[in-house]
């Protein structure tokens, strides 16, 4: 089941080229996160949100900027693409921290983006 | 700062042999931790949580891990190891509450190969 889809999957760009990466979910979730994969970083966490209008930021920011519109929608934007944001980026979300379900964060398949 | 710590980069074992997949966590306060798994060109998927409980977790695809207080370990296993479980595994903990946000951080990550 794809409950979060992430566009475009792979993407390449030019350096300070602005770059949205979309991310949609279906299953509700409140909460929505974005991390970065880089080899020997693991993951990073760059913006999340708590419900519609309400961003914070994460541990590596800079460059980046998020909107929450809607409850489903979480893009990301790389205002001015340079060569240290080329990475995997992952969206994620999870429900209340309540119940069975709470506390589980679930990813969608990734964005390669590669900035030239 | 709560953080994890996975020691192995790499994990090699032969199909049929049992496993162990490493990571030990430091936070403050109760840990909630996580495994997922990542398959190449994937998203990262749920495996198990420790949230409070029995200290042997059970979760996908046969995985179980051990949540061992004193040793301030969570150490993912399986019996039975299969060679479709080559991947690259994370353990994460959960960072402080924010607004409900369940926000994780994650270990770099172990790269399990299971030898046929």
């Amino acid at each position: 089941d794809a409950g979060i889809t992430q566009s475009p999957r792979y993407k390449i760009t030019e350096t300070g080229r602005q770059v949205t990466l979309m991310c949609h979910q279906t299953w509700s979730h409140s909460y929505m996160f974005w991390y970065r994969q880089d080899l020997g970083h693991g993951l990073r966490l760059i913006y999340y949100s708590a419900a519609a209008d309400i961003t914070d930021k994460g541990e590596v920011p800079d460059g980046y900027v998020v909107s929450r519109s809607k409850t489903e929608n979480f893009p990301l934007t790389l205002e001015s693409a340079t060569r240290s944001q080329t990475s995997v980026y992952f969206c994620a979300s999870s429900h209340t921290t309540g119940g069975i379900s709470g506390n589980t964060i679930y990813f969608g398949e990734g964005s390669w983006l590669t900035v030239v | 700062a709560q953080s994890v710590a996975q020691p192995e980069d790499q994990v090699n074992v032969a199909e049929g042999n049992p496993l162990t997949v490493k990571c030990t966590y430091s936070v403050s306060g109760n840990p909630y931790l996580f495994w997922y798994v990542q398959y190449p060109n994937r998203g990262l998927q749920f495996l198990l949580k420790y949230i409070t409980g029995d200290n042997l977790v059970k979760g996908s695809y046969g995985f179980e891990a051990e949540f061992n207080k004193s040793q301030t370990s969570f150490h993912l296993k399986k019996p039975s190891a299969l060679v479709s479980d080559s991947a690259l595994y994370f353990c994460a903990v959960r960072d402080i509450e924010i607004q409900g946000a369940q926000k994780l951080v994650f270990g770099q990550g172990t790269r399990l190969t299971i030898n046929p």
